[in-house]
């Protein structure tokens, strides 16, 4: 098993329509979670961080958790041709104390 | 304010050289880390660095060894490069204390290939 799982996509979605990314993870001690967005040839840029339980919303994204479920999401809401992009979600580890990537998602938002 | 600084940007090899991957932060961080990214592979965790004078193993460290040189530096170094090592290199950095993170920098990444 992963220490880190995300659906590959791609996933395509039209403008202006909510894209929902997913996430889980096998540390149940975790406590710190961060999507990432990267473009093609760049380095990864962080978008959301959360370290508790529930929602926590920046502008049109908002970062889910269920500790309990170990399951992480993002939601793009009015999502753009400019968010098209790979997504990937991160989690650090409690085991190790290291940061574990997932395989990312590819987004693709059509105008 | 550099952030995370990689050097270098890019880099062609042939199989058997072998060459160091240098990296450097100016954010007082205590974990750094060494991923490599394969399309449709994410980040993958090659070593880390949790903190100064400590350094473990990845997803997958074979054919790599690492040096935490003292807070601020981490190097990789590939010793006898192979076809198989051709991949983005990405160094970053992160401060963690008590469980958790902060989130991580990433410098601007090596792109390597092995021929």
């Amino acid at each position: 098993q992963k220490e880190v799982e995300q659906n590959s996509g791609p996933l395509s979605v039209p403008e202006g329509a909510i894209a929902s990314l997913n996430c889980t993870y096998s540390d149940r001690g975790s406590q710190s979670f961060f999507w990432y967005r990267q473009y093609s040839g760049k380095s990864p840029e962080l978008i959301m961080f959360i370290y508790s339980n529930g929602d926590k919303e920046d502008g049109r994204f908002t970062a889910q958790l269920n500790k309990a479920s170990q399951y992480v999401s993002l939601l793009i809401r009015d999502s753009q041709p400019s968010d098209s992009a790979t997504y990937l979600c991160a989690v650090f580890m409690e085991y190790g104390n290291k940061l574990v990537f997932g395989a990312g998602t590819i987004l693709r938002v059509k105008s | 304010n550099a952030g995370v600084t990689q050097t270098p940007k890019f880099q062609v090899l042939k199989t058997g050289q072998s060459m160091t991957l240098q990296c450097a932060q100016d954010m007082n961080h205590n974990s750094m880390y060494w991923y490599r990214q394969d399309p449709g592979m994410g980040l993958r965790l090659i070593y880390y660095s949790a903190s100064e004078g400590t350094t473990d193993k990845g997803e997958v460290p074979n054919g790599y060894n690492v040096s935490r040189l003292n807070k601020r530096e981490f190097s990789l170094r590939l010793e006898s490069a192979a076809p198989s090592q051709t991949s983005v290199y990405f160094c970053a950095s992160s401060e963690w204390t008590g469980g958790r993170s902060s989130s991580a920098f990433f410098g601007q990444g090596t792109r390597l290939t092995v021929v």
